[in-house]
């Protein structure tokens, strides 16, 4: 069973310093990562996804099959980042093709 | 010009009675899905429907039943509703070869 972890509940950070939310996950196939972000007061809406290596908002995340691993970074937090962030792994085939399955969410808070 | 709607925003109800949530979205995509947001934020999938055929069916009780009538439209139908089923319910869509999720701005479920 396909299975996402994030480890951190809350996390907290000054504005400029770096800043990872952790991810983790547990899938028999090939896997497709996303991580999404809800704003407050907002709907939730796609970050990045990892197949597209693109860096959003000065967000990067690197798919690390060795360890399982789809970490979200920036090097420089902004206020405007403090939000939920969900990471999510997509099954891409069989019966169950597009389900998203999330993480429990991290909330970040980025403090002046 | 929303993407994807939900109506209502919010619904409070007794227990026992049976209510609906519409979601709409003009985005043409062919793959719709119903998503429940716990008090604890935690976000799972519960159906999912493509051209209007249900494709994923989570672990729902029967009182949850989904309707698309066509493509652009997803309904959630919920009777007899419980205490448990207090929640955010979150519809959401995608174009099935792309797989990025475009989310509603959320239903909020009080059942009192």
């Amino acid at each position: 069973a396909q299975r996402v972890t994030q480890p951190e509940k809350l996390l907290s950070v000054f504005k400029g310093a770096p800043v990872e939310l952790k991810c983790n996950y547990s899938y028999s196939g090939s896997p497709e990562l996303f991580w999404y972000v809800q704003y407050s007061r907002q709907r939730l809406q796609l970050l990045l996804r990892h197949i597209s290596r693109e860096s959003i908002k000065g967000f990067t995340a690197d798919l690390n099959k060795g360890e399982t691993s789809f970490h979200l970074k920036k090097p420089f937090a902004q206020e405007e980042d403090s939000a939920m962030y969900y990471c999510a792994l997509l099954n891409a085939g069989g019966t169950s093709y597009g389900k998203l399955t999330f993480g429990q969410g991290t909330i970040l808070t980025v403090h002046p | 010009d929303t993407a994807v709607s939900q109506t209502p925003k919010y619904l409070v109800t007794q227990m026992g009675n049976d209510k609906s949530i519409k979601c709409e979205q003009n985005l043409g995509h062919d793959t719709m899905y119903w998503y429940k947001q716990d008090s604890k934020k935690f976000l799972k999938i519960m159906f999912s429907y493509n051209n209007k055929e249900l494709i994923i069916n989570e672990t729902v009780p029967n009182r949850f039943s989904p309707k698309s009538p066509d493509k652009a439209h997803l309904n959630l139908h919920i009777n007899s509703l419980e205490l448990g089923d207090s929640a955010v319910y979150f519809c959401a869509s995608s174009h099935q070869r792309d797989n990025e999720q475009f989310f509603g701005p959320g239903t909020r479920l009080t059942v009192l």
